[in-house]
């Protein structure tokens, strides 16, 4: 099976910042790398899919980059309500996987 | 726009089975392979399996021998059960429609998945 390690596990930062969070892949997985969103008490919401796609009507301060086995996901501009957790999954091959996830506090 | 709803009981004993159903509204069910996710107290989400419009299944193996995932495109609903459950298997349990984007590389298109819609998810706890 593919393990994903997202780091950090963890990370404050303020209104208006530039964040990075990182997902390697324990192997090569192209670009079948997905990334979401996920409030406390609600399902995930998809953000970015097949490394650096957008998903219609997410903002466009949300992008995502990387290839193989590290992907980025970038999040310009923040803003309170981005304050989650992040989380980043492979379906390059069955099972499908997710990395640990990363909070984001604002 | 599609929306999913999962039901079923919230309580489970010990080496019962575990089923839920998955309602889809608001958009066709054909065409879309669904899934089941479920997520732990505390810790991150794991993919149980998904059911294509067809009926052809994929299990995660860590579960397979316990898990079946059924569809009935009439009733535009999809059901997990998930039998001989332990504590471990407490968690909240996510429907989702799994879609998928062609991307080109190493020389031919292949196909991407990913989880575009997903219900709110369902509490469920095993407990005698």
């Amino acid at each position: 099976d593919i393990q994903m390690t997202q780091s950090p596990s963890s990370l404050s930062a303020s209104v208006g910042d530039r964040v990075t969070i990182t997902c390697r892949a324990s192997q090569s997985i192209s670009r079948f790398l997905n990334w979401y969103q996920q409030k406390p008490g609600k399902a995930p919401k998809l953000l970015i899919y097949a490394a650096s796609s957008l998903q219609s009507a997410v903002p466009s301060r949300f992008s995502g980059s990387g290839y193989g086995t590290e992907f980025i996901l970038t999040i310009s501009g923040l803003q309170r309500d981005d304050s989650a957790t992040y989380f980043c999954q492979q379906s390059y091959s069955s099972p499908s996987s997710f990395g640990q996830g990363t909070k984001l506090e604002i | 726009q599609v929306q999913l709803q999962e039901s079923g009981p919230g309580l489970v004993k010990p080496s019962e089975t575990l089923s839920l159903t998955c309602i889809v509204s608001g958009g066709s069910i054909n065409s879309y392979s669904w899934s089941w996710l479920r997520q732990p107290p505390g810790v991150g989400l794991q993919w149980i399996g998904y059911v294509s419009y067809s009926g052809s299944t994929n299990y995660n193996p860590s579960l397979k021998s316990r898990v079946t995932i059924s569809i009935d495109t009439s009733r535009t609903q999809f059901t997990l059960k998930l039998s001989s459950v332990t504590a471990a298997d407490t968690a909240v349990y996510y429907c989702a429609r799994q879609d998928n984007t062609n991307v080109y590389d190493s020389g031919r298109y292949s196909p991407v998945s990913y989880m575009d819609v997903w219900g709110k998810g369902t509490t469920v706890i095993v407990s005698s």
